[in-house]
């Protein structure tokens, strides 16, 4: 089936320090792919997406890159902020129209 | 577009009383809501696929008699958890899909903090 893995948390970074939030996926066919962003008390909010292969999303700063050959949708951040304090989650849409999440990751940016 | 609400954000509530969590999608009809539970170390699980006008269903493990789930109309979803217990205490979100799909993106709620004492 399908199934998301990201990397462990949490993720301490000062502020404009650069980030990265790997994940990989395993699943059939060609799966939409999203990050989603919760931050604290609230529910989860559509941070950036990508619907095929070599696709890029990108939104507030961060970016991910769709890439097929090593099924990877890792995000990306040049300069962190305190704002960006958040879970982190990566999920894809695949073939059974239900959305697979990974477990989250914490990142926390200090001054 | 395509805001989903949650109704009450928080709740606290005795143990053995029942607790209905609304989710309302907005600003478009979801025929198709989803209702998670996120546990304290931030994973989601899934709980239910909420069907307008048919049966909900339930993923393995949920008890639907415990969790009852009802989509009376294109924008509104009701979870409902029965005799509540403690550690039913947890936080709920619910989610929806644009019709026809979209892109396969979820939109959520602000989710529900509920405390069972």
């Amino acid at each position: 089936g399908d199934s998301v893995t990201q990397m462990e948390g949490p993720v301490t970074l000062s502020e404009e320090a650069f980030l990265t939030i790997n994940c990989t996926y395993t699943a059939t066919g060609y799966p939409s792919l999203f990050w989603y962003v919760q931050y604290p008390g609230e529910g989860l909010q559509l941070l950036l997406k990508a619907t095929k292969a070599d696709d890029k999303g990108s939104n507030k700063g961060f970016e991910a890159t769709y890439r097929k050959e090593t099924t990877s949708f890792h995000l990306e951040k040049g300069s962190v902020q305190v704002s960006d304090s958040a879970v982190y989650f990566c999920a894809l849409s695949g073939t059974a129209s239900k959305l697979t999440f990974g477990t989250g990751t914490r990142l926390q940016v200090t001054l | 577009g395509a805001v989903v609400s949650q109704h009450p954000s928080r709740v606290i509530c005795k143990s053995g009383t029942s607790v209905k969590i609304e989710c309302r999608s907005l600003d478009f009809q979801a025929t198709t809501m989803f209702w998670y539970r996120q546990f304290p170390k931030q994973s989601l699980m899934l709980m239910a696929t909420s069907n307008e006008g048919s049966k909900a269903t339930y993923e393995q493990g949920v008890e639907k008699d415990k969790f009852l789930i009802n989509h009376a109309s294109l924008t509104l979803s009701t979870l409902t958890v029965t005799s509540a217990h403690p550690e039913d205490s947890s936080f709920y979100i619910c989610s929806a899909r644009l019709p026809g799909g979209g892109t396969g993106e979820l939109f959520f709620g602000e989710g529900s903090r509920l405390t069972v004492l």
